[in-house]
């Protein structure tokens, strides 16, 4: 099974901010990364698709990046809507989660 | 536009099964194929199963198997997640998810295909 790990597991930022999460996976899964948020007490949804996609009507503020093992989800000028926990997925093979980064605000 | 309504929270003993249901509407059923995952409470996403919504094939993570049956009723748009001999772990939010796909070239096929968790249904709370 590939396993996901993202960093940090929490981190607080203040409005504005441009906020890194990383993403590793244990083995080379090209570019088979999904990025969802997930706020409190609803069901997750997908920002990134494929590494670098935006889906459809998500700010242009969330950016993917990454290819092979490791991988970074980043919120330009972050905005009090973006409290949330946030979880990779691979879909190389099946699919696997991160543990999640939970994002507060400063 | 796509939804997913899933079925009321049930609250289940040791030993019993539980089957939660996922309406679907919005989009052509028999295209995409439908993710079960689940979260229990305070902690991440585990994805439990796949199936097809076009022939029924089945994926089920390992940990589940033979213990998990996921299916589909493809006259009313429907996917069905059955887990029996529950625990006091499974208690959980269930989510059915419709699958997205992309293809990253002018043509794609099998594996070529990048998959995702498209649109999440509201999730159905269950208390073992």
């Amino acid at each position: 099974d590939i396993q996901m790990t993202q960093s940090p597991s929490s981190l607080s930022a203040s409005v504005g901010d441009r906020v890194t999460i990383t993403c590793r996976a244990s083995q080379n899964i090209n570019d088979y990364l999904n990025w969802y948020q997930q706020k409190s007490g609803k069901a997750p949804k997908l920002l990134i698709y494929a590494a670098s996609n935006l889906e459809s009507g998500v700010p242009s503020r969330f950016s993917g990046s990454g290819s092979g093992t490791d991988f970074t989800l980043t919120i330009d000028s972050l905005q009090p809507e973006d409290v949330a926990t946030y979880y990779c997925q691979q879909s190389f093979t099946t699919y696997s989660f991160g543990q999640g980064t939970r994002l507060e605000i400063k | 536009q796509v939804q997913l309504v899933q079925s009321a929270g049930e609250v289940k003993k040791p030993g019993a099964s539980v089957k939660v249901s996922c309406k679907t509407s919005g989009y052509t059923f028999t295209s995409y194929g439908i993710n079960w995952v689940r979260q229990a409470p305070g902690q991440g996403l585990e994805w439990m199963a796949w199936i097809s919504g076009y022939n029924g094939n089945t994926n089920y993570a390992q940990r589940f198997q033979g213990r998990l049956t996921v299916t589909t009723d493809t006259s009313t748009s429907t996917a069905y997640m059955e887990l029996r001999s529950l625990r006091s772990d499974d208690t959980a939010v269930y989510y059915c998810v419709k699958e997205g796909r992309f293809c990253p070239s002018t043509s794609c096929y099998g594996t070529q295909y990048h998959y995702y968790m498209g649109v999440w249904g509201e999730g159905t709370t269950v208390t073992v």
